[in-house]
């Protein structure tokens, strides 16, 4: 089965900064790659997702990129702010008309310090 | 707005137990997930259903059963609760051929 792993568990930055999550898998078949994010108390809500046929995609200060052949991709965050604390999730999985399984990995937590 | 919606935010049961997590969606979604997360580990999948009284086993099914009888409700359901499976269970649904997948609130389980 497909296997994720998540770098660094912690991210401490000061605001304004950039911060950067990696993630490997092990599945060359996952072709689906989405990124939640856990406000403390609150459940996981999808911030970007980005599929196997892209290299890079982003929105406003949030970007992802995803090398296929190395089998990992990143999370950026630019300028961040004190509202981006929070539990970050990579996640990989294999998106077909049955829906996705995905497998999630262990979870960053960031903060960031005004 | 797609609604998921778990039935208890805390629960606290005994060691040897039967436990029922409730699990409600309203956006006629044909998957449904239970993942248990613990710190450091993520989100683990327990079992998942793609259509109503089916169910596939996920990467960490020891101790947990599944009943999925209609299409908006999925259930989790400890047989005799155990004290490693105190932890936060979340319940997704998604809809089939598509990506997102909706978390509930979460139930956090605490067997005493």
């Amino acid at each position: 089965g497909e296997n994720v792993e998540q770098h660094p568990s912690t991210l401490s930055v000061q605001e304004g900064d950039s911060a950067v999550i990696k993630c490997t898998y092990s599945d060359s078949a996952s072709n689906y790659f989405p990124w939640y994010k856990q406000e403390l108390g609150k459940r996981p809500q999808l911030i970007i997702d980005i599929r196997s046929n892209v290299g890079e995609k982003k929105d406003q200060r949030i970007a992802v990129t995803l090398n296929k052949t190395a089998k990992h991709f990143s999370l950026h965050i630019t300028e961040t702010q004190p509202e981006d604390s929070a539990v970050y999730f990579c996640a990989a999985g294999l998106l077909n008309n049955a829906g996705n399984m995905l497998t999630f990995g262990g979870g960053t937590r960031l903060m960031v310090k005004p | 707005d797609v609604k998921v919606t778990q039935s208890s935010r805390y629960l606290v049961k005994r060691t040897g137990e039967k436990v029922f997590l409730e699990c409600v969606q309203d956006m006629d979604h044909e998957n449904m997930f239970w993942y248990r997360q613990d710190p450091g580990l993520g989100l683990r999948l327990i079992y998942f259903s793609y259509d109503v009284k089916m169910k596939e086993k996920g990467d960490i099914p020891e101790g947990y059963s599944v009943s999925r009888e209609k299409k908006e409700r999925f259930s989790l359901i400890l047989e005799s609760a155990s004290t490693n499976q105190t932890s936060m269970y979340l319940c997704a649904s998604s809809a089939g051929g598509r990506d997102e997948a909706f978390f509930g609130q979460g139930t956090r389980l605490t067997v005493v």
